[in-house]
Parts: C-alpha cells; structure tokens; sequence
C-alpha cells in the first residue's frame, strides 16, 4: 500500500532564504508526482506535476526533483518570501490511477 | 477561466441531519475527484466519478455517505444523518482525463462542514 510521507511536518525561515521540502513515497511504481500549495482556507493550487520518466521540472523560483529508486522527492524554492508560507503537500496516484495519495505536508512561514 | 466551484463554502448543520456538497468542475472537465480533510489528517481520497458513472468509491464510507455525477448539472456528494465525526473539509477537483496517469488534477476551495 502506497504511503507518502512528508518531513519536516513544519520550517520557519527568515525571507531570502532558499529552502528544501521533501517527500517520500513506499511504491517506486508511480505514474507521476505532483506539488500542491494550500492557503489556510483554501483549496489546493498545483505547482509542479513530475512524470516518472523525468528527473524534475521547474517553474519559476520553483524547481521539483524526482528519485523514483529512491522513493524520493524535492521541492526546492529559492529566494523565498513571505507570500510563499503556506502548507506544502506532495502527492502520487494509487495503482489504479484512480486518485492522489498525499502527505500531511510541510507548513512554511517565511518571516520579513 | 473559471476553475472548480464548490458550494457552500461553508456548511452547518446539526446531528442527524443531512448535508449536501456541490461541486461544478471546470469547463470541459468530465472526471471529478472528491477528497477529505480531517483536522490535522491529510487529504483522503473518497470517490471518483465520471460523468453518470462511479469510477472509484473505495474511499467513501459504506453506509450514509453517497455520490452523483447527473449528465446534467454539478457533482453532489451527500452525507445522511450526519455525526460529529463528519466535521471536515471537503474538497472536489476534476481533469480531463484520468488523473491518475498524467493528467493534473484541479481543485476547489472546498467546503468546510461543522456539525453542531
């Protein structure tokens, strides 16, 4: 059974700083990965989808790496700013791509 | 581009009543995704719904808890006879095709369910 786990379930930073989020999946055998970003109070807005034949995507002071063998991903987000806090969730598809399997994520505060 | 709408965005009601979610997925979205937030739990997948059709329920609750998709109008998940334990946001989101293999999901701002 896939499980998706998140680490460090919360980071605070002071704004600049460039900082690292990272998830681990059990079952290598994933379609795709992707990173979401929730406002408290709101949805889910998608930042990155990583296909398993990639190595990682990037978008803007964004850039997300895939380690299929490893069970392992990153977010890396440079520069950060105080806009960027909010809780950071990674998820994959079940086996039968029917849904998304997601962390409990990373909450980050980035102070000014 | 209006995205996924989900409505009410806030809901009360009390033990024993029922309540209903709705969820209009973006334009030309045929497949919709319901999913769960707990207090301090991560999102839990529900049910998966083509148009008139369920794809995927093995995350939904066996008994009080039901999903739609009608050709017609918005995805409505109801909930019967409703529990404390129900309290949580719920979030719908949809794709184009099966979101599962490469096709993003989009998601709604959710609707946040108390009950008294």
């Amino acid at each position: 059974k896939q499980e998706v786990t998140q680490i460090p379930a919360a980071l605070s930073v002071p704004e600049g700083e460039n900082l690292v989020l990272n998830c681990s999946f059990t079952d290598s055998a994933i379609y795709n990965l992707q990173w979401f970003r929730q406002d408290p109070g709101k949805g889910l807005t998608s930042l990155l989808l990583i296909q398993s034949s990639q190595r990682e995507q990037t978008s803007g002071r964004l850039n997300a790496s895939l380690d299929k063998s490893s069970g392992r991903s990153t977010l890396y987000i440079a520069a950060s700013q105080p806009g960027d806090s909010a809780t950071y969730l990674c998820a994959v598809p079940n086996q039968a791509g029917t849904a998304l399997i997601f962390g409990k994520g990373t909450t980050l505060s980035v102070s000014s | 581009n209006a995205g996924v709408m989900q409505n009410p965005r806030h809901l009360v009601r009390r033990r024993g009543q029922e309540a209903r979610l709705r969820c209009s997925p973006m334009k030309g979205h045929s497949h919709v995704y319901w999913y769960r937030q707990l207090p301090e739990e991560g999102l839990k997948f529900m049910v998966y719904l083509q148009k008139e059709n369920i794809i995927d329920e093995s995350g939904m609750p066996k008994e009080r808890f039901s999903a739609e998709f009608p050709k017609e109008g918005p995805s409505i998940l109801r909930i019967q006879q409703v529990v404390r334990g129900d309290s949580a946001a719920y979030f719908c989101a949809s794709s184009t095709g099966q979101a599962g293999i490469n096709q993003p999901q989009h998601f709604g701002d959710g609707t946040r369910l108390s009950i008294l």
